[in-house]
């Protein structure tokens, strides 16, 4: 069946670090890839998507490449700041618009 | 414009009981899918509705049920409540239902279950 696995949390890193987050994923067929992200006592937000394959999604800094070779979708940014905190899933939609989350990881940004 | 709206916010049930959750997708969305989110991990698919029919169905047990309305609101119902059913509640909407399309979550709907 279709599963995502990301890196494991926590993550803890001083502002202006540079961030990687790893996204694996099994699937049959082509799926589409996301990153989403949830703020404390929030409902998800979508940080960026890609759709086919060498596809580069972007957003607020953030980007992450669909790599189909490695079956990866790793989001990264160069500089992260305080207020990108919070709890980064990645997702792969194959069947209609339905989702399939990896765990998340919990990113701890320090002044 | 409004974005997902869910109700309510917070609900304590005990075991046993049943509960009715709501959810109201942004405006000319049709496709609405209820999410559960236990503490510490991603969301767990449980529906999938378009066009007031369900068009997919994660691994939940029957307790579980769901129905959209005309206006494409729709509601998630869970009998016979567990402990293992405290969990925070997502609804997403996105504008059709195809593969690729990005979905809209709301803030949830925390539920405990004592």
């Amino acid at each position: 069946g279709d599963s995502v696995t990301q890196m494991e949390g926590p993550v803890t890193l001083s502002e202006e670090a540079f961030l990687t987050i790893n996204c694996t994923y099994t699937a049959t067929g082509y799926p589409s890839l996301f990153w989403y992200v949830q703020y404390p006592g929030e409902g998800l937000q979508l940080l960026l998507k890609a759709t086919k394959a060498d596809d580069k999604g972007s957003n607020k800094g953030f980007e992450a490449t669909y790599r189909k070779e490695t079956t990866s979708f790793h989001l990264e940014k160069g500089s992260v700041q305080v207020s990108d905190s919070a709890v980064y899933f990645c997702a792969l939609g194959v069947s209609g618009s339905r989702l399939t989350f990896g765990e998340g990881t919990q990113l701890t940004v320090n002044p | 414009d409004a974005g997902v709206t869910q109700s309510p916010t917070h609900l304590i049930k005990t075991r046993g009981q049943q509960v009715t959750l709501r959810c109201s997708p942004i405006s000319g969305h049709k496709s609405v899918s209820w999410y559960q989110q236990v503490l510490g991990q991603g969301p767990q698919f449980i529906f999938q509705y378009y066009e007031k029919e369900e068009r997919g169905r994660g691994n939940f047990p029957d307790r579980f049920s769901a129905r959209q309305f005309p206006n494409y609101s729709s509601e998630l119902n869970v009998n016979a409540l567990l402990l293992g059913d405290s969990a925070l509640y997502l609804c997403a909407s996105s504008a059709v239902h195809e593969e690729g399309r990005e979905q809209y979550f709301g803030p949830g709907t925390r539920l405990t279950v004592t």
